[in-house]
């Protein structure tokens, strides 16, 4: 069964500093999409980056990247030049494939905590 | 562009009272449409996702139900809210593009006392 672990529940990083949020994922498809998801304090879900399994290039996004190693199934966010707006929780989550349904459910992982500093 | 609205944002009901939470989508056609709870602290679990008016796909049993009466609009219903249905309740929609990455509305924080 596909399955996402983030496995750093919290993090602290310098303001200005770049800072990697860990994700791993756990599928046996082919084709599947891995996505991040910022919510700060305020409770909205705001969509970061996506990379498809079939992307070669790493995505980029501003400040945001997604390393993306596929041989280890990792999906790591890559935050550079740290803001303080930047604390916040982070959720990594994976496209499951698709089916007659057509409903491209995500699934999720259980979050990291960031905090940035001063 | 795309909007999507969510209301009310904080509601505090008592045990056994009925609940309506309302989610509508501007600026798309025939999206995907999805139901979340998050419990504090914790992360997201789908609750109801619909393809199209009237379809509606149930991911956990429970005291809740949905519908989708128009194209853009998705509400979660129960009849008599128990306490452990308190959370944050947030709406989601999705297209047919090629990453169906979600988009979330702002979340309705439900307290039940």
């Amino acid at each position: 069964a596909q399955k996402i672990t983030q496995t750093q529940p919290g993090m602290f990083v310098q303001e200005k500093e770049a800072v990697t949020l860990d994700c791993t994922y756990d599928t046996s498809d082919q084709s599947y999409g891995l996505f991040w998801y910022k919510q700060p304090s305020s409770g909205e879900m705001i969509f970061l980056i996506y990379q498809g399994s079939y992307d070669e290039q790493n995505a980029t996004e501003g400040r945001y990247s997604l390393n993306f190693q596929k041989a280890r199934k990792s999906a790591n966010l890559v935050i550079s030049a740290s803001q303080l707006g930047d604390s916040a929780m982070y959720f990594c989550a994976m496209r499951e494939p698709y089916n007659a349904g057509n409903n491209r459910k995500l699934i999720w992982g259980l979050g990291t905590s960031l905090a940035v500093n001063p | 562009s795309q909007t999507i609205h969510q209301w009310p944002a904080t509601l505090v009901q008592p045990v056994g009272s009925p609940l309506s939470l309302e989610c509508t989508v501007e600026g798309t056609s025939n999206p995907n449409l999805y139901w979340y709870r998050q419990a504090a602290g914790r992360g997201l679990q789908l609750l109801f996702y619909s393809v199209g008016i009237g379809q509606i796909s149930s991911e956990v049993p429970q005291n809740l139900s949905a519908s989708r009466p128009q194209d853009r609009q998705f509400i979660l219903s129960s009849k008599k809210l128990l306490l452990s249905d308190s959370g944050f309740y947030l709406c989601a929609w999705s297209v047919g593009r090629s990453s169906y990455e979600q988009y979330f509305g702002p979340g309705t924080r439900l307290t039940v006392t």
